[in-house]
């Protein structure tokens, strides 16, 4: 049972250059979370998806989308990547509001846009 | 906007001495959670209180939680040095009809030998 993992756990990119980071979770959740952390700030929500096919926007989405075509994936994507985008990003998934919102962390990605 | 803040921002403390870090957030909640982040690792929880609890135990970890204040409190007691870790509170706020968490910006706590 591997929880939440990520791919790639460390990533340089140039401005403009685009990329894909992969959030799988084997726990058979219903919401999964894309969060990106920076100095002295606690987790932003970016993007969140509540079921397969479904993605919504969270607090700051903007320069980024989302894909979760399978239930057990959650694709975050820059489709431009900017210097403001250097950060650590955080999947995390959960179980449905049904049963006690505790999220799972996966171990993130550090990305460095130059 | 952030809606848990967490107080103090850093902590220092010797081996054995309780640490306590508090948190206050700004609107009606479902259930409050903390959690901790090792340094380079992701996030770990570590207790849920509900609305309608003051006072949760877990360990050496007691949390609790005051609605008329909108603020909560984690107490470690006995420290160790593996507590040492950035400690995060975080909000299930009574908006929306899904699952979302609002994080607070975190304490950091060090626990020398």
């Amino acid at each position: 049972n591997a929880g939440v993992t990520q791919t790639p756990k460390f990533r340089v990119l140039k401005t403009g250059q685009s990329m894909t980071l992969l959030c799988a979770q084997d726990m058979n959740h219903e919401y999964m979370y894309w969060y990106r952390q920076d100095p002295g700030m606690g987790l932003r929500l970016i993007h969140y998806s509540v079921g397969e096919g479904t993605t919504a926007k969270g607090e700051v989405p903007d320069g980024y989308n989302v894909s979760r075509l399978k239930k057990q994936n959650f694709l975050l994507g820059l489709e431009s990547a900017a210097p403001s985008q250097t950060s650590v990003y955080f999947c995390a998934s959960s179980y449905s509001r049904i049963r006690h919102n505790e999220q799972f962390f996966g171990p993130g990605t550090r990305l460095t846009v130059l | 906007s952030q809606q848990g803040e967490e107080d103090p921002q850093a902590l220092s403390i010797q081996e054995g001495e309780n640490a306590t870090m508090n948190c206050s957030y700004k609107t009606s909640i479902n259930n409050l959670q903390w959690y901790r982040q090792n340094s380079g690792r992701g996030l770990v929880h570590l207790i849920l209180i509900r609305s309608n609890e003051r006072e949760k135990h877990s360990g050496r970890l007691r949390v609790t939680l005051d609605t008329s204040k909108k603020s909560s409190s984690l107490l470690i007691t006995a420290s160790r040095a593996a507590d040492t870790a950035s400690y995060f509170c975080a909000t299930d706020a009574r908006t929306g009809g899904y699952n979302k968490l609002i994080f607070g910006a975190g304490t950091r706590l060090a626990v020398h030998p």
